[in-house]
């Protein structure tokens, strides 16, 4: 199984609303990746948790919540966002042991966000 | 830090003819390199990548690229285009963290 699956594909929300994004992998990766992608862009990244732990968080705005319950899950919780966070959101995967190794990162199909 | 620049943002060729799509990267440890791929409204997926070793990589459908050091290039290549191969395409390198860092992009356009 070499697949990252994301849920849901199509998302639309209200300035208001909470929701949450969801991305399951069972390749036994350590490293999970949620990046944010708008039309015509290379993908942002947001965050990064290596053994359930978040790493790296590029200055992402509050209303922004990731959240890893175990090592096959990645949450992204979002509320109060705004027409501007519209975009493909994208997670990824990648076999990082502590040793350092580099390995390719696995990309789910991403949720199309839409924020009204 | 690493970085990759990818030259030309739109690239345009016939049905059949050689597709090359420009990559430099810049590293400072020993890079591993890689060319994904998107389709409209999909995620990316992998198309070959470079760690050590051989300096010729072959990917999926039948692209391939060659790491050169003394160029600090990763060019990718596929002898002759085919309509489908029209997307997307970023090149990434990662450095001894966790983080990818993605080329701007490339948009192939293969004309009939």
């Amino acid at each position: 199984d070499t697949e990252v699956t994301q849920t849901p594909k199509h998302l639309v929300m209200g300035m208001t609303n909470k929701k949450s994004l969801k991305c399951e992998q069972h390749m036994g990766h350590r490293a999970m990746y949620w990046y944010k992608q708008k039309a015509k862009k290379p993908p942002e990244l947001m965050f990064v948790y290596s053994y359930e732990k978040l790493s790296i968080n590029e200055s992402v705005p509050s209303r922004f919540s990731p959240e890893c319950p175990n090592s096959s899950l990645l949450n992204l919780h979002l509320h109060a966002l705004q027409p501007e966070d519209s975009a493909l959101y994208l997670c990824a995967s990648s076999l990082r042991d502590r040793g350092g190794s580099r390995a390719e990162a696995f990309f789910g199909q991403g949720t199309r966000l839409t924020v009204v | 830090a690493q970085s990759v620049t990818q030259l030309g943002s739109h690239v345009s060729v016939s049905e059949g003819a050689l597709v090359l799509l420009r990559c430099n990267y810049s590293s400072s440890v020993p890079p591993y390199l890689f060319w994904y791929v998107q389709y409209p409204n999909q995620g990316l997926q992998l198309l070959l990548k470079y760690t050590t070793g051989a300096t010729l990589v072959k990917g999926i459908n039948g692209f391939e690229a060659e790491f050169k050091k003394s160029e600090t290039s990763f060019h990718l290549t596929k002898p002759s285009a085919h309509m489908s191969d029209a997307a997307e395409y970023f090149c990434a390198v990662t450095g001894t963290g966790n983080q990818f860092y993605f080329g701007t992009g490339t948009s192939l356009t293969v004309i009939p």
